[in-house]
């Protein structure tokens, strides 16, 4: 079975630019969630997305948002980017209930300068 | 609300020695406990879950933790660590979301 997929694997971007990165999850799992890593805040919670519905959504700034499509593969952009948003975004996917373990992408790497 | 803390964010242990990374959690209702890890450059991969049952949960690469419902505690431990166990270890506890701490870089000593 193929793992978690994430495109691209590294961007550098300028400020007041916007982005999008994909994420396409194992066959089958219906829920994806999105994750912010910096060396400062470590892992942070932005979205999960479960059969094209956002169903919960951490405590960022409405520049980033995302979406999920009928195959449950997803996006999320970010929108006027800061040098504050230079991150690995790690997406996971899962079954959705409480309990399944989530499987990681190898993330995005994105650099703003 | 739940919450997750791992009380290191580093640990030096020396090669072939025994280590425990630390983790309390707080909820209000059952949930089910993660330990996940992170080698350089790559994604989080599961080491272990704890669902109900056995207290004592075995997972990958010779790890292992336990469950203290009353010390509301899930420490990680390895009773012999190598250096491919260089990374960076997060606990993680879910009941309608999931919510990871905030890691434990563990540093293999030579």
């Amino acid at each position: 079975k193929a793992g978690v997929t994430q495109t691209p694997r590294y961007l550098i971007k300028t400020r007041g630019q916007q982005v999008t990165l994909s994420c396409s999850p194992i066959s089958g799992h219906r829920s994806v969630s999105w994750y912010q890593q910096t060396p400062g805040q470590g892992l942070q919670f932005l979205f999960e997305y479960f059969s094209e519905t956002q169903r919960n959504k951490g405590n960022f700034p409405g520049r980033f948002s995302g979406r999920q499509f009928s195959n449950s593969r997803s996006e999320m952009n970010v929108s006027t980017l800061e040098l504050g948003d230079s991150a690995l975004y790690l997406c996971a996917s899962s079954l959705g209930r409480p309990g399944y373990e989530q499987y990681f992408g190898p993330g995005t790497r994105l650099t703003v300068t | 609300a739940q919450s997750v803390t791992q009380l290191d964010s580093q640990v030096p242990v020396f090669e072939e020695a025994p280590v425990e990374l630390r983790c309390n959690y707080s909820s209000s209702v059952s949930v089910y406990l993660f330990w996940y890890v992170q080698y350089p450059n790559q994604g989080l991969q599961l080491l272990l879950k704890y669902l109900s049952g056995s207290t004592l949960v075995k997972g990958i690469n010779g790890f292992e933790a336990e469950f203290n419902k009353s010390q509301t505690s899930f420490h990680l431990r390895k009773p012999s660590v190598h250096i491919s166990d260089t990374a960076e270890y997060f606990c993680a506890v879910s009941d309608d979301k999931i919510i990871f701490g905030k890691g434990t870089r563990l540093h293999i000593l030579p």
